[in-house]
């Protein structure tokens, strides 16, 4: 069974606060690691997808890196705002190019004014 | 606008009543796929879609189907339906392989009684 682990499973930070998540995924047969960022009563919306091992990708203050050789990937925060409030999912493309995505739980962030 | 929209967003129904949730996206994208969101355990895949006439099963199909006769449309159908299947519930289609974004409806929140 292909597991996705997600930490924190919560997180509570203050304005201003840098803070970083980690992925957990299995190391073989890799294809691509996807990012979502997920606001209460919307759906969920992707941040990054990424596919090479030391890959880096930055999206404003929200950066993400990944190492498909020991199977992690960290997502970024850098001075957290109220918005950024959201429950962040990670997703493990496995099975092929034509394959399937298997999710974490996700992190819960919410960032204090 | 590039969009996948799921109805209806919310639904009350009772056991054993036959009920059908529409997918369907406008981006002409080949795959398409059915998760179910549970507190505590994260998106699971339903059923999911390669293209036209091309289905086949995700982690947790038992109790669904679905059909794929247009590359648009992707419905999700309850033939009798049970408690245990309350759950919000989302449609996600994308182009290609597994190495691209996906794009997510907005939610479908069923209750059954």
């Amino acid at each position: 069974i292909l597991n996705v682990e997600q930490s924190p499973q919560s997180l509570h930070v203050q304005e201003g606060d840098s803070t970083n998540f980690t992925c957990s995924f299995p190391s073989s047969n890799f294809y691509a690691l996807h990012w979502y960022r997920w606001e209460t009563a919307k759906s969920p919306e992707a941040l990054f997808v990424m596919t090479l091992n030391g890959d880096e990708k930055k999206k404003g203050r929200i950066s993400a890196t990944l190492n498909t050789k020991e199977g992690y990937s960290y997502l970024y925060i850098k001075g957290s705002q109220p918005e950024d409030s959201a429950t962040y999912l990670c997703a493990f493309g496995h099975g092929g190019s034509q394959g399937n995505l298997i999710f974490g739980k996700g992190t819960k962030l919410s960032v204090k004014p | 606008e590039a969009q996948v929209t799921q109805n209806p967003r919310y639904l009350i129904t009772v056991t054993g009543k036959k009920l059908t949730v529409t997918c369907s996206q406008n981006m002409n994208h080949e795959y398409m796929s059915w998760y179910r969101q549970d507190p505590g355990l994260g998106l699971r895949q339903i059923y999911y879609s390669m293209n036209v006439e091309v289905t086949d099963k995700g982690d947790v199909p038992e109790g669904y189907k679905v059909s794929r006769k247009e590359k648009r449309n992707f419905p999700l159908i309850l033939e009798s339906p049970s408690p245990n299947q309350t759950s919000l519930y989302f449609c996600a289609s994308r182009t290609g392989g597994v190495n691209n974004e996906q794009f997510f409806g907005p939610g479908t929140r069923l209750t059954v009684l």
